[in-house]
This record gives C-alpha cells, structure tokens and sequence, in this order.
C-alpha cells in the first residue's frame, strides 16, 4: 500500500532556531518528492519538489533532501521565522499513471514562538 | 500566488439543503482537482478532470458531484447536504503536459459546515 508517514506530528520551536521535519514513503514506482506549506484555512503552497535523481533542493530557508534508497526525505528550515508557523506536508507522486498520482502525509504542524 | 479561487470560503448550512462549491483557475490550466481535508489528516482525492467535458471520481469515495462545462470553472454539488460532509474542499488545478512532475496550485479551500 502506497503510504507516506510524515514526523514529528508537532513541533514547537522559538523564533531564530533551525528545525527538521521528516518524511517516510512506500510510494512505488516513484516519481517525485514535493514539500508543500499550508498556512491556517489556506490551500497547500509547493516549497520544492525533487526526482528520483536529486537529493537535495533549495528554496530561501527552507533545504529540502532525500534518500530514494531508504525513501526518506526531510525538510530542513534555517533560522525560523513567525510566518514559518504553518503545516507542511510531503507529497509523493507516482509514475504509475498518466495522472500523477499524488499521495499526502498528514503534515507537521510547526509553531515558531517570539 | 497561484490564480485559483474558491468560493464561498466559510458555509454554514442545515441539513438536506442543495449546495455548490465554486473553483475558478484563470492559468488555463487544463487538469482540475478537488480535494477534502479533515484537520490533521491527509488531502484525499475526491474528483478530477482532465479537460472540458471530462470528470473523473477520485480515491475517497464522494456524494458530491462535479461538472467541467468550461476550461477554467470545476464547480463542486453536493444535492443533499449532510452533516458528514463537513470538511474542507481544496481546488487545485495543474498543467496537461503529462509528466507527473506538473505541480498543482492550490485554493484557499471552502470550510464547509453542515448542521
């Protein structure tokens, strides 16, 4: 079964500070790797997405990495700001159809204190 | 800032009423999409469509109903609204080129609460 278990489920870090949010997949054959950022009540912002041949793409802050022989991936985000408070979620896209299917973990849900 | 709009964007109703959710892309973006999320959990794939005139159901199985009349408006019925409707319905949309690599830019979403 296509799953992708993303970790922790929150976290809770101070403002300035680095974090890593981790992300497991099953998804098979795969395609991509996408981090995406959700603000409250807002619909999902892609950060970066990578191949099966990447393993690592930055974005500003935010350096994302993965490991297609372990299917593991993480987000890392640099010297924290209030607006990084949000959930973000990895999405992992198969290339078993012409859509694309694409398979979402349940989102870390970060909290940057002042 | 993807140009892709949901309205309403909070909708509070009661029981058996008729309702539809409305998404507009104006990127010409020929594939749609419409997602529901509960709080916490994943976006599930409940319809799609790969051009006018094409609509496919998704993952989650749905009671919803949706149409493509035209390129840019993939609007969401739901004919008898029950309270285990309620969730938040996410529009996407994404280009046709066929690579699994196409991202798909996302709505505000519709808070939808059935009473």
């Amino acid at each position: 079964k296509n799953q992708v278990e993303q970790s922790p489920q929150s976290l809770i870090i101070l403002e300035g500070k680095n974090c890593t949010l981790q992300c497991n997949y099953t998804v098979s054959p795969f395609s991509n790797l996408r981090w995406y950022k959700q603000d409250t009540g807002r619909g999902p912002v892609s950060l970066t997405i990578m191949t099966f041949s990447e393993n690592t793409k930055s974005n500003g802050r935010y350096t994302a990495t993965l490991d297609a022989d372990t299917k593991q991936s993480s987000l890392h985000i640099t010297a924290s700001q209030l607006s990084d408070s949000a959930s973000y979620i990895c999405v992992v896209s198969d290339r078993g159809s012409t859509l694309g299917r694409l398979y979402f973990g349940r989102g870390t849900q970060l909290t940057v204190w002042p | 800032e993807a140009d892709i709009y949901q309205t309403p964007r909070y909708l509070v109703i009661g029981t058996g009423k008729k309702i539809t959710l409305e998404c507009s892309q104006t990127m010409g973006h020929d594939k749609m999409y419409w997602y529901q999320q509960d709080p916490g959990m994943e976006l599930h794939l409940i319809h799609y469509s790969y051009g006018v005139n094409s609509t496919e159901k998704g993952d989650l199985s749905s009671e919803s109903t949706v149409s493509r009349i035209r390129t840019e408006h993939f609007p969401l019925t739901l004919e008898s609204a029950r309270p285990s409707h309620t969730s938040q319905y996410l529009c996407a949309s994404s280009e046709a080129s066929g690579r699994a690599s196409d991202t798909q830019y996302f709505g505000p979403g519709t808070r939808l609460t059935v009473l």
